[in-house]
């Protein structure tokens, strides 16, 4: 079964620094999709970074990056000169072949002045 | 920027009374999806839907659920006789072909059953 684990419920940054949210999952395919999709407050959730499991290179969108560790099965965000708007419950989400999205729980972000 | 919409963004019903919950995709995404968040917990796959027809189903979507794309604008999740169980947030999805692994998600609707 295809499981995402997010093992940090809440998260802090300071204002302009770094920060990283934990993911992991599991499964037995060998080709699958991962994403980090970002929810602020009463919005709905947006994509924030993807990743294809057959790349070894790691996605990069302006100030987000990732850590894409296959053998690991990790794949942890950072948010490179956090800003305010950055402040969102971020999820982690898995793809195979096929429509079905498997998310985690989620991280809550907050980003202090 | 078009934006996937849902309505209502909160319902409460009755145990054992229909609920409709209605999501407008992105004009011209084809794939159509339905998830939902019980509150504390995972956001999880309900169905897929394409071609007027689902695609993909999980277990959660039992003969309780269905869905239905009426006219050319709406997709809707009908729960027939809704169990306490049901309460949670619903949220809409839609993609389309050239974006085959880019969902883009609605806002939610909150399901409470009384």
């Amino acid at each position: 079964a295809q499981t995402v684990t997010q093992s940090q419920p809440e998260m802090s940054v300071q204002e302009a620094e770094t920060v990283t949210l934990s993911c992991t999952y599991d499964t037995s395919e060998s080709d699958y999709y991962l994403f980090w999709y970002k929810q602020p407050p009463s919005r709905q959730m947006i994509l924030v970074i993807r990743q294809e499991a057959y790349k070894q290179q790691n996605a990069t969108e302006n100030r987000f990056s990732v850590n894409f560790q296959k053998a690991a099965k990790s794949f942890s965000l950072k948010i490179s000169d956090s800003q305010l708007g950055d402040a969102a419950m971020y999820f982690c989400a898995y793809r195979r072949s096929g429509n079905q999205f498997y998310f985690g729980t989620g991280t809550s972000l907050t980003v202090i002045p | 920027e078009p934006e996937v919409t849902q309505t209502p963004s909160h319902q409460v019903t009755q145990m054992g009374q229909e609920v409709i919950l209605r999501c407008v995709p992105i004009s011209n995404h084809l794939y159509f999806y339905w998830y939902r968040q019980i509150l504390g917990q995972k956001v999880e796959f309900l169905v897929s839907f394409y071609n007027n027809e689902i695609s993909e189903k999980s277990e959660i979507f039992d003969d309780q659920f269905s869905v239905e794309r009426p006219d050319g604008s709406n997709f809707t999740l009908k729960i027939r006789s809704t169990k306490l169980e049901d309460s949670a947030m619903y949220f809409c999805a839609s993609r389309n072909r050239e974006t085959t692994d880019t969902q883009y998600f609605g806002p939610g609707t909150r399901l409470t059953v009384l």
